[in-house]
């Protein structure tokens, strides 16, 4: 059950473009479609931005979209916001029917 | 109103045990799976554990097994983290968290904190 990697930073200036990459293996990740990210303010509980790879939930701005390729999914937030400043984590299921999360990434917009 | 309130944190010496409760409201409690995901002092998120709605099962990341267990009572809406043997490093807030199907976490409470220390 080792972590999902994720870069530690990540930074963009307001309007930019930015994608955050959690790599894992064939036995989370890659194996099924059920990787998850939240978005987490400092001090506040995380809040969940895309489901099953690719989905927003409802209230969820278009900015933010998700991605997989092999063991490596992908969070892409376009048109970068100051409010966007915060920390992002990506999570997936696992073989062990348990769940893992990445280290998280902090994201700074300029 | 969806609410998820943890309680039952606080400071326990190493070796110590702790029981956190979980009081959720707003939502179908009996129909949805339910997590205690972790955060230690300036890190990452960690998933704790799962348990099914009918409580038919358990699921827990390895550094707990054996210390930690999750339980539910659906008649009273409540979730519970029984904490034992405690070590330091399992100082963190703990969140009492619902979700959709057994992967989508779509319900947070604020936290409740557990420090391990002498």
């Amino acid at each position: 059950q080792s972590a999902l990697t994720q870069p530690a930073s990540a930074s963009g200036s307001p309007g930019q473009s930015i994608t955050i990459s959690c790599t894992g293996t064939s036995s989370d990740v890659g194996g099924y479609n059920y990787v998850t990210w939240y978005q987490q303010y400092p001090g506040k509980a995380p809040k969940l931005m895309i489901y099953e790879v690719s989905n927003r939930p409802s209230g969820v701005s278009n900015r933010f979209s998700g991605s997989k390729s092999g063991n490596t999914a992908s969070l892409t937030i376009t048109g970068l916001q100051a409010e966007d400043e915060a920390d992002y984590y990506c999570c997936s299921y696992t073989s062990s029917s348990t769940l893992v999360f990445g280290g998280g990434t902090k994201l700074t917009v300029l | 109103e969806v609410q998820l309130v943890e309680s039952g944190g606080g400071l326990v010496q190493p070796g110590g045990s702790l029981r956190l409760s979980c009081a959720a409201s707003g939502f179908a409690f009996r129909t949805y799976w339910m997590s205690w995901v972790r955060q230690a002092p300036g890190k990452g998120l960690e998933w704790v554990a799962n348990i099914k709605p009918d409580g038919s099962a358990e699921y827990y990341v390895d550094s707990v097994k054996g210390r930690i267990t999750i339980s539910r009572d659906n008649a009273g809406n409540s979730l519970y983290l029984q904490l034992n043997s405690l070590r330091p490093e399992d100082t963190a807030v703990y969140y009492c968290v619902g979700l959709f199907g057994n992967t989508r976490m779509i319900y947070w409470g604020q936290g409740t904190l557990v420090t391990v220390s002498s």
